[in-house]
């Protein structure tokens, strides 16, 4: 059974720059979520995918988007990059059972000069 | 609204038992867990407790509930130098499974 992957693991973007995420969910996991972590802090969700849909968004601005593939693997895009992007993304997978078990990949570490 | 508060910084000696605490505000939480985060890594689920449980136990790890004054605590027995990490509360509300709202982390130093 393999993991959530997620690539690449480091970027550097600079700013008004667009950038795109991707990620694998974790085999028989139907549901991905994507979580923005800014340095010392907790991650902070930005919003979930099911069934190709977005189905529960946080509070981030239009300019962070996403997709779902059939194979349910995910895309985060972000258009018009600030310094403030600056963070690890971290995306999660879950089977939907309802319980919340959220099975995280290592992140990708997002530089905005 | 949701707010996941934790203290900063726990250190303890190797061979101890670690108390990382957590208070929440949103009495509707279904779900409580604890992650933990090592440098430079993602994010490794511990132990998640349901909102109508008190204590949950996991091997090394206790998972302790009081819903009445919104309070979580985990317990880590016997504490390894390799449990040196960020520990995260995080909890869901009704209907929002995928949808965790952290705290800021504990950081957990184990000294020899």
């Amino acid at each position: 059974e393999t993991g959530v992957t997620q690539s690449p693991t480091h970027l550097i973007k600079t700013r008004g720059q667009q950038v795109t995420l991707r990620c694998s969910s974790q085999s028989g996991h139907n549901t991905v979520s994507w979580y923005q972590q800014a340095l010392g802090q907790g991650p902070q969700f930005i919003f979930q995918y099911y069934r190709e849909e977005e189905n529960g968004r946080g509070n981030f601005p239009p300019r962070f988007s996403g997709l779902q593939f059939p194979n349910y693997s995910s895309e985060l895009n972000v258009n018009a990059l600030e310094l403030d992007d600056s963070a690890l993304y971290l995306c999660a997978s879950t089977a939907g059972t309802g319980t919340g078990e959220l099975f995280f990949g290592e992140g990708s570490r997002l530089t905005v000069l | 609204g949701e707010d996941v508060e934790q203290s900063l910084f726990l250190s303890v000696r190797e061979g101890d038992s670690s108390v990382i605490n957590c208070t929440y505000t949103d009495s509707s939480s279904t779900y409580l867990y604890w992650y933990k985060q090592e440098p430079g890594a993602g994010l490794q689920l511990l132990t998640y407790i349901f909102s109508n449980m008190d204590m949950k136990q996991d091997q090394r790890l206790t998972v302790l509930l009081n819903k009445k004054d919104k309070h979580l605590s985990l317990r880590i027995a016997d504490t390894q130098t390799g449990d040196s990490a960020i520990y995260f509360c995080a909890e869901t509300l009704p209907g929002t499974a995928s949808k965790l709202t952290f705290g800021t982390g504990t950081r957990l130093q184990v000294t020899l």
